[in-house]
């Protein structure tokens, strides 16, 4: 159980354009998501927390307008990277917060995102 | 501010030795510590996790120490493996409905055979 997973595992695309990854509980329902990012050989860095039904709160010095999330179900968050540039590759990583004991946090699988 | 400090960065053990990485933080609100595993790669993985009413948790090879009065935990990996070599993280999350975790900059273990 506590599965989580993203799509796509890994995108390449061209400065300019913008690119979505999902991020799915598999078998639980998530009222409560993460984003991160994480350079190579650092650890994870919050961007936004991403609630079901409402608004994500950004971390300081994330752009909401360029790193657009949407959490419209209790399965389901979308982080969308708008207008994407060479500085926006990275290693985006979702996780899920699993209410009830514990309230354990899985991780998704991550995405490689590469602007050309 | 960096509220959770992990060491060592790396870390390089003999397969069969014992792995040891530690922990500190300084908020007291912090009550629930969980320890991740990362693969190159790949997305951490939840291994182990202890709340500050105990003071040691145990599954399988892999045992959190905590110290609440000196704000310190530590993972132990018994009987090191070469496919333990990965990245672990310490985290912590403060409590009253928070879900959000603060990260250790992680430790990066090498197994050796």
């Amino acid at each position: 159980g506590a599965v989580v997973s993203q799509h796509p595992s890994w995108v390449i695309c061209k400065s300019g354009t913008s690119v979505k990854i999902e991020c799915r509980s598999l078998d639980f329902q998530a009222t409560t998501m993460f984003w991160y990012r994480q350079f190579p050989k650092q650890s994870l860095m919050l961007m936004a927390t991403s609630n079901e039904g409402s608004k994500a709160t950004y971390e300081q010095g994330v752009e909401k307008d360029k790193f657009l999330i949407n959490h419209a179900s209790l399965t389901l968050s979308t982080l969308t990277v708008t207008s994407a540039h060479p500085e926006d590759s990275s290693f985006y990583i979702c996780s899920a917060n699993r209410q009830g004991q514990g309230n354990e946090q899985f991780f998704g699988p991550g995405t490689r995102l590469t602007v050309l | 501010q960096q509220q959770v400090k992990q060491s060592p960065q790396s870390l390089i053990v003999q397969k069969g030795g014992i792995s040891i990485i530690n922990c500190a933080y300084e908020n007291t609100a912090f009550d629930y510590f969980p320890w991740y595993q990362q693969f190159p790669g790949k997305g951490p993985a939840l291994l182990i996790a202890i709340r500050p009413d105990v003071s040691e948790k145990k599954e399988g090879r892999f045992t959190i120490s905590f110290n609440k009065s000196a704000k310190q935990f530590s993972l132990h990996i018994m009987d090191s493996q070469p496919g333990d070599s990965a990245t672990y993280f310490c985290a912590a999350r403060a409590g009253a409905g928070s879900y959000q975790l603060t990260f250790g900059k992680g430790t990066k273990l090498s197994v050796i055979p």
